[in-house]
């Protein structure tokens, strides 16, 4: 099946600073999402983005599915932005059957 | 906001019992989900359902899992004979197409 390697695992910043999160496909680009799990273990869709770039806010994602590579940006950080960020992706001809990353845990001191 | 909801939001059962989570999809999706994260690993997929029937299945659900969507708006999931390892948080969520998933605030099931 397809392999879905998130960078970095671990990632602790102070706020305000920005960073920069990657996700790497073994396979094509079909359905990729962004999801953040809050601290509370709830599950967020931050974007759906097979490919080019969407902003929403402070974060903003940007995919380059011909090589096969997602970036999340986050900027102007907050302590509300920590927790674990996952990026999902079906892949080949499965669309609806997301494969997730092992995420990038994010903390963020004040 | 619309939003997927479930229950319980934890459940405690004895080894070898059946549990049924349940799942309030957003009522004008089409596509339903189970994925299901055990503590501090990556969520994993469990089945997709669309128009009455599975449409996808991991390799595991076969062996222990089913799920029916008896009315019009709740999707369930059953294990069959819960074991020490089905212990995890399991997520149901809902799409409008096969993009855009809303995840559920999550079933923490607890296997003793």
């Amino acid at each position: 099946g397809i392999q879905v390697e998130q960078s970095p695992p671990d990632l602790i910043l102070q706020e305000g600073a920005n960073s920069t999160l990657r996700c790497n496909f073994s396979d094509s680009v079909n359905n990729l999402q962004w999801f953040h799990q809050n601290p509370w273990g709830q599950l967020i869709n931050l974007f759906y983005i097979p490919s080019g770039t969407k902003q929403n806010g402070r974060l903003s994602a940007t995919t380059v599915a011909t090589e096969r590579y997602s970036l999340l940006y986050i900027s102007s950080s907050q302590t509300t932005d920590s927790g674990v960020y996952f990026c999902g992706n079906a892949g080949g001809t499965s669309y609806g059957k997301l494969t997730f990353g092992q995420g990038t845990i994010l903390t963020v001191h004040p | 906001e619309p939003e997927v909801t479930q229950t319980p939001s934890h459940q405690v059962t004895q080894m070898g019992q059946e549990v049924i989570l349940r799942c309030v999809p957003i009522s004008n999706h089409l596509y339903f989900y189970w994925y299901r994260q055990i503590l501090g690993q990556k969520v994993e997929f469990l089945v997709s359902f669309y128009n009455n029937e599975i449409s996808e299945k991991s390799e595991i659900f076969d062996d222990q899992f089913s799920v029916e969507r008896p009315d019009g708006s709740n999707f369930t999931l059953k294990i069959r004979s819960t074991k020490l390892e089905d212990s995890a948080m399991y997520f149901c969520a809902s799409s409008p197409d096969l993009y855009g998933y809303t995840f559920g605030s999550g079933t923490r099931l607890t296997v003793v």
